[in-house]
């Protein structure tokens, strides 16, 4: 079974730097996708951002990318010029590309992210 | 718009008592989750379905029972058999491909 790890429990940046946030998974399959959801205290689950494992290339979202390490099983969150609205829960998730699995998805177990002004 | 609804938003109940959660989405998608999420363990998958009369179980399925007569509608009920019910529940769905899931607002369930 898939297993998702975010390392993190905690992390704070000053307003306007930047913050990686770790995530690590097992996988034995070769296509697969990652995401990184933000649960702000609403507690709404929003994309902040996608990566398809067969795509080499690091996704990019506005003040948001992804440092993707297949081989490592690696795939950090970079928030850039961090905002005070960017103070939330962030979960990674791993999603196999097999249909037949049902498309769930595998969750760690999230990272709270503070902002400070 | 289009979106998934989740109600009651809070939910109390007294130990011993059945309750269901409600889920309607109007993307019309085909599958639907429920996720069960509890502090520092991130999301637990408890079932799913991928079309109309159709689910499986997830990963803690034990005390919980679904439905999915209609492809809006995905009803989750927290049986007495479920032994540590109080938890915040997520509904989530999603198109056919490689669409991303979207989730509803969530229902906090109390059970004393």
């Amino acid at each position: 079974a898939q297993t998702v790890t975010q390392s993190q429990p905690e992390m704070s940046v000053q307003e306007a730097e930047t913050v990686t946030l770790s995530c690590t998974y097992d996988t034995s399959e070769s296509d697969y996708y990652l995401f990184w959801y933000k649960q702000p205290p609403s507690r709404q689950m929003i994309l902040v951002i996608r990566q398809e494992a067969y795509k080499q290339q690091n996704a990019t979202e506005n003040r948001f990318s992804v440092n993707f390490q297949k081989a490592a099983k690696s795939f950090s969150l970079k928030i850039s010029d961090s905002q005070l609205g960017d103070a939330a829960m962030y979960f990674c998730a791993y999603r196999s590309a097999i249909r037949e699995y049902g498309n769930k998805l595998v969750f760690g177990a999230g990272t709270i992210l503070r902002v400070k002004s | 718009d289009g979106g998934i609804t989740q109600s009651p938003k809070y939910l109390f109940r007294k130990e011993g008592q059945n309750v269901t959660l409600s889920c309607e989405q109007n993307l019309n998608h085909d599958a639907m989750y429920w996720y069960r999420q509890d502090p520092g363990q991130g999301l637990r998958l408890i079932y799913y379905s991928q079309i109309v009369n159709d689910f499986q179980k997830g990963d803690i399925a034990e005390g919980y029972s679904v439905s999915r007569e209609k492809k809006e509608s995905f009803p989750l009920t927290v049986t007495s058999a479920q032994k540590n019910p109080t938890a915040f529940y997520l509904c989530a769905s999603k198109n056919r491909g490689s669409s991303p899931l979207h989730f509803g607002n969530g229902t906090r369930l109390t059970v004393t």
